[in-house]
């Protein structure tokens, strides 16, 4: 079946410091989603990719699909303490498998 | 215009007994999702639903565990005899309907505690 791989598990960095997180498929997608879930809190919704190299900018957050619809990264420039949380990302493949997700990225800023 | 309910959000229950947690979805939302998600790890998906059918169950425990969207009223995912092991934070989701890409949105979850 569908696998979704993140890294890394785990990302400290100092505030004001760049962060990245990589998401890889063993299978094309028809379309990659990005989820925040805080501390305590629930998934929430951040975007979704659908067109092959795709690029999506929200304030400090780029989003990008690959050319070959099997990977993806976020990244945020420098971060805040608001970006603290966990990144997942969600791939959807072309049948009626829904989306799967990955183990997501724990980001943990030091102020 | 109420999002994702989902309730309890806590409950705590003993070895053997039975834990019932509800979700009701978005207005407009016709497919509940369940996940599970255990502490530091990530969402671990457990059924697909739409009203009155099952339409991906792969996720779900092959005993104790069962699920349902009734034609009214909440989804429901039922877990029977419950033990340690089952511990964790259930998140229910839903999307709108037609096939394609669909976006979760989630609920705040029913976090369970088994003594």
């Amino acid at each position: 079946g569908q696998q979704v791989m993140q890294i890394p598990q785990y990302q400290h960095v100092q505030e004001g410091e760049d962060f990245t997180t990589y998401c890889n498929s063993s299978t094309t997608l028809s379309n990659i989603q990005w989820y925040k879930q805080r501390p305590g809190g629930h998934p929430v919704f951040l975007i979704q990719l659908v067109k092959s190299g795709e690029v999506k900018k929200q304030k400090r957050l780029t989003f990008q699909f690959g050319e070959a619809k099997k990977n993806s990264s976020l990244h945020i420039t420098a971060t805040q303490t608001t970006d603290v949380g966990t990144y997942f990302c969600a791939g959807e493949g072309g049948g009626a498998d829904g989306l799967t997700f990955g183990k997501g990225t724990h980001l943990i800023i030091q102020p | 215009n109420a999002g994702v309910m989902q309730n309890p959000r806590h409950l705590v229950r003993r070895r053997g007994q039975e834990a019932r947690l509800r979700c009701s979805p978005m207005k407009g939302h016709s497919h509940v999702y369940w996940y599970r998600q255990l502490p530091e790890e990530g969402l671990k998906f457990m059924v697909y639903l739409q009203k009155e059918n099952i339409i991906d169950e792969s996720g779900m425990p092959k005993e104790r565990f069962s699920a349902e969207f009734p034609k009214e009223g909440p989804s429901i995912l039922r877990i029977q005899q419950v033990v340690r092991g089952d511990s964790a934070a259930y998140f229910c989701a839903s999307s709108p309907p037609g096939y394609g890409a669909n976006v979760l949105t989630f609920g705040a979850g029913s976090r369970l505690t088994v003594l």
